[in-house]
């Protein structure tokens, strides 16, 4: 089955760029996916790539996908300390009904 | 706000014990999906439900079962309860049908259960 991992955490600085890594195993996945869970919340969608994109951006989220190594990434720019949370990438595919997702990587930024 | 609500926000109970978490999904989504998330697994997806009928399941114990009613909140059901189901448990809804290729999912707050 799919498969997505993610490291663990990350540590940045106030204004400094903020870049976390997925990899995935399906290669027919079709989507990605990037959630924020803050602390006692729940998960908020923040953005998504088609696989037959190579990059997408919004506005400080800058989305890359290698689709021949199955890597993605999600780069925030100017890193605030409002965007310390955990971040999930997640994968579809399709005729899957559910997401797999990542294990996490808890993003924590110093002022 | 996603538009989901999840109750109880919390809930402390003994082992042995049988709960029901209940979830309304965001008007019009006919899609649910329940989530555990525990310190030791991540996020692992239970079960889904669409329209009333159960669609996928996941790494869902026998001790738990769900359902969908007609109004379109669900119910999961744990039962003989043990200390590793202590977790989060999430309820996500998405207007798409299942299989669709774009497959955006709004999750609720979650219940945090306690089983002591």
């Amino acid at each position: 089955g799919e498969d997505v991992e993610q490291s663990l955490f990350l540590s940045v600085r106030e204004g400094d760029s903020s870049v976390i890594n997925c990899t995935y195993t399906d290669s027919s996945s079709t989507y990605l996916y990037w959630y924020k869970q803050e602390p006692g919340a729940g998960l908020q969608l923040l953005t998504y790539i088609f696989s037959n994109m190579d990059m997408k951006q919004d506005q400080r989220l800058t989305v890359l996908l290698n689709k021949k190594d199955k890597h993605l990434s999600l780069r925030i720019a100017d890193t605030q300390t409002g965007d310390s949370a955990i971040y999930f990438c997640a994968a579809s595919r399709e005729g899957r009904r559910a997401l797999t997702f990542g294990s996490g990587t808890r993003l924590q930024v110093q002022p | 706000d996603s538009g989901v609500t999840q109750t109880p926000k919390h809930l402390i109970t003994a082992t042995g014990q049988r709960v029901t978490l209940r979830c309304s999904p965001r008007s019009g989504d006919l899609s649910v999906y329940w989530y555990q998330q525990s310190l030791d697994q991540g996020l692992q997806f239970l079960i889904q439900y669409y329209n009333g009928e159960e669609r996928a399941k996941g790494n869902i114990l026998e001790r738990f079962s769900a359902q969908q009613f007609p109004d379109l909140h669900s119910e999961l059901n744990l039962s003989s309860l043990e200390l590793g189901d202590s977790a989060l448990y999430f309820c996500a809804s998405s207007v798409v049908a299942p299989g669709a290729l774009y497959n955006e999912q709004f999750f609720g707050p979650g219940t945090r259960l306690t089983v002591l």
